[in-house]
């Protein structure tokens, strides 16, 4: 079964950097995933799709703090320079034949 | 510029069906893939289907007896449809666009709650 396992908080602090993880499912290790933002108040936004090789492609007008990298079945979203405005639920997503799948979501808190 | 804007009823009384419409701008739904995504309060998103290229559709297994998702290209919108509805479907109901069909979603709207009350 084709399940996405983050954990369900972080924190950093402005200025720093954090990598947040998304666990592919045993099976599952060469699945392409994207990385989305929800700020509060807000619809998500897409931010970058992640390779199981690290390759990824950032969204439109989305910045270069955010990069993404990978290693075996997990994907890495690390963000630089931490500012107040990436204080945000993390979601990452995947996908099959017919069917999309969702992680539990990390929120993130810059101290 | 892609956006996405949902509408439709923010209440719903039990056992009735629960109709949103998205309506896109900036793309045309005859491209992509066009679907549904929910997240009740206080857990994650969940995904509820989605359609593509000229009416097929995919749905979330565990939601495929409830829903429909249809579209009216002449007017750039794609709508859902949940019926026999409960407490459970209290949730913020969000559109977005896939690159293609089984991919990513690449552009999300804003989102709208629909909350199941009598």
């Amino acid at each position: 079964q084709l399940v996405l396992t983050q954990s369900p908080s972080a924190s950093a602090s402005l200025g720093a950097s954090v990598r947040l993880t998304c666990t592919l499912s045993s099976g599952h290790s060469s699945y392409a995933i994207a990385w989305h933002q929800r700020q509060p108040e807000k619809g998500p936004r897409y931010l970058m799709k992640l390779n199981s090789d690290g390759s990824h492609i950032r969204g439109d007008g989305i910045p270069d703090r955010f990069s993404g990298s990978s290693s075996g079945a997990e994907r890495y979203l690390t963000i630089s320079s931490l500012q107040s405005e990436d204080e945000a639920d993390y979601y990452c997503q995947t996908w099959g034949t017919g069917i999309q799948v969702f992680g539990g979501g990390t929120k993130l808190t810059v101290l | 510029q892609v956006q996405l804007q949902e509408s439709g009823p923010g209440l719903v009384k039990p056992s009735e069906t629960l109709s949103l419409t998205c309506t896109v701008s900036g793309a045309s739904i005859s491209s992509y893939c066009w679907g549904w995504v929910r997240q009740p309060p206080g857990l994650g998103l969940e995904w509820i289907g989605y359609i593509y290229y000229g009416g097929s559709t995919n749905y979330n297994p565990s939601l495929k007896n409830r829903v429909t998702i249809s579209e009216d290209t002449s007017k750039n919108q794609f709508s859902l449809k949940l019926t026999s509805v409960t407490a459970a479907d209290t949730a913020v109901y969000y559109c977005a666009r896939h690159t293609g069909v089984a991919t990513k979603i690449d552009y999300w709207g804003q989102g709208t709650l629909v909350t199941v009350s009598s």
